[in-house]
């Protein structure tokens, strides 16, 4: 089934740990993006792609990184996890912005 | 950049009746107006939207309307039912220099049904 997949949904690990949160399609869509959320709160934007090798920062200032090296692969990157980057990430994606975001299920991430 | 206003931030109606929900924009380029669900432990999923060249559109219980002339749109529910409390975000469409499109959103306004 067309859909965007996230892996893993949930992730307890130590501060300083480096983590790599995975995002997957299978619609085609070119567009991708990052989104951080603490439960039931604001979206913020962290990092979006236009296409392959293409990369931009988001609103929200993160110390994290993402690469766009085939197109239904986003993946995030923290080097090293710290308590504040415990959140919610989500993922999506869009052909075209007027037939809306398609979201992934998210990762929780917890850094203890 | 554009930037999305939502009201209420959280809002409790009795089973049955009828819920609004507001949105303002700034950038009057802005075209496309989404709106999102999110139900707890879920991921934002697409209910509605409308074009800048439609004042009203409805789909059974929801309905969204437009007034470009004051940058405002907004989602009606009718009969509102337990399954309706969530969280909903509103949107806008904004368009960079380099041509690419995305969505502002709204903080979200937390909905919830009193049985």
């Amino acid at each position: 089934e067309a859909d965007i997949y996230q892996t893993p949904r949930y992730l307890v690990i130590g501060t300083g740990k480096k983590i790599t949160l995975e995002c997957s399609q299978t619609m085609g869509h070119d567009k991708m993006y990052w989104y951080q959320q603490d439960p039931g709160m604001e979206l913020h934007l962290i990092h979006y792609s236009y296409g392959v090798n293409s990369t931009e920062k988001g609103d929200l200032s993160s110390e994290s990184t993402v690469s766009r090296i085939r197109t239904e692969h986003f993946p995030l990157t923290l080097e090293s996890a710290r308590p504040s980057h415990t959140s919610q990430y989500l993922c999506a994606s869009s052909e075209w912005v007027r037939d809306g975001y398609t979201f992934g299920s998210g990762t929780r991430l917890t850094v203890v | 950049g554009e930037n999305v206003e939502q009201h209420p931030s959280t809002l409790s109606v009795q089973e049955g009746d009828s819920a609004v929900i507001k949105c303002t924009y700034s950038d009057s380029a802005s075209n496309y107006f989404p709106w999102y669900k999110q139900e707890l432990g879920k991921r934002p999923q697409l209910i509605i939207d409308i074009r800048s060249n439609v004042g009203e559109k409805k789909d059974q219980r929801i309905a969204v309307t437009l007034n470009k002339t004051a940058k405002h749109f907004s989602l009606h529910i009718t009969e509102t039912q337990p399954e309706d409390s969530a969280v909903y975000f509103c949107a806008a469409s904004i368009r960079s220099g380099g041509g690419a499109d995305g969505l502002t959103f709204g903080k979200g306004t937390h909905l919830i049904i009193q049985p």
